[in-house]
């Protein structure tokens, strides 16, 4: 299995600033993904974080709002831009191998508050 | 469009008792991936199982079992002598073959009662 780690685990800021969450995976990973899970609500995939390519965002999700980095195969970040009251959920980021017979698994979030 | 059925917003046992979460399935794939996942109250996502399309065989392990019935589209997740730390959200979720990444039924919160 892999372990994976999320910087911060939680932050408040201020409506109209940004965030970077960094995501690090303690092995080489092909697929690395970026969710959002809202108040009591389940979780929405946000895009699909490339090595050596652009991010891929799901329907609903743009680069500009949340621009992701994939600079290697162990570590992502994901970007909260000009973030207001509705940005304010947890972010969690998950990988999985290069076989679709690995099991993705999860960090344990960001829980980001925004006033 | 792939999607994921969990039924049960919130159940309510007592220690002990036997439970089982639903979850129902849709795809058009004839490759694809079901999963269950926990989140305890801490928030972090514990994997629990994969099971893959052409798996039909039920799983054990230990308080926990799965029945996976492809003719009905369930996934179904059984937690037999509940307890307590059983408490958390519950969620099934569906892969397609190729690219992992997942669709997320609604979850279900179970609480457990001493």
């Amino acid at each position: 299995s892999a372990v994976i780690s999320q910087k911060p685990s939680r932050d408040i800021c201020q409506r109209g600033t940004s965030l970077t969450i960094q995501c690090q995976v303690d092995s080489q990973v092909t697929m690395m993904f970026w969710y959002r899970q809202q108040p009591g609500q389940s979780l929405t995939l946000i895009a699909t974080a490339n090595q050596g390519s652009e991010a891929t965002y799901e329907s609903g999700f743009v680069i500009d709002k949340f621009p992701i980095s994939r600079p290697n195969l162990t570590f992502s970040t994901l970007t909260v831009s000009n973030m207001s009251p509705e940005d304010s959920s947890i972010y969690l980021c998950s990988a999985g191998g290069a076989s679709n017979t690995d099991t993705q698994y999860f960090g344990p979030g960001t829980r980001l508050t925004v006033l | 469009a792939q999607k994921v059925t969990q039924a049960q917003t919130e159940i309510s046992v007592v220690e002990k008792e036997d439970v089982t979460l639903d979850c129902v399935y849709e795809t058009r794939d004839t490759t694809y991936y079901l999963f269950w996942y926990k989140q305890p109250p801490s928030g972090e996502l514990v994997f629990l199982i994969r099971r893959n399309s052409f798996d039909e065989q039920n799983e054990i392990s230990g308080r926990y079992s799965w029945n996976f019935q492809k003719s009905t589209s369930s996934f179904n997740f059984t937690i037999t002598a509940s307890q307590v730390v059983d408490s958390a959200v519950y969620f099934c979720a569906l892969s397609d073959g190729g690219f992992q990444k997942l669709v997320f039924g609604t979850g279900t919160r179970l609480l457990v009662s001493p």
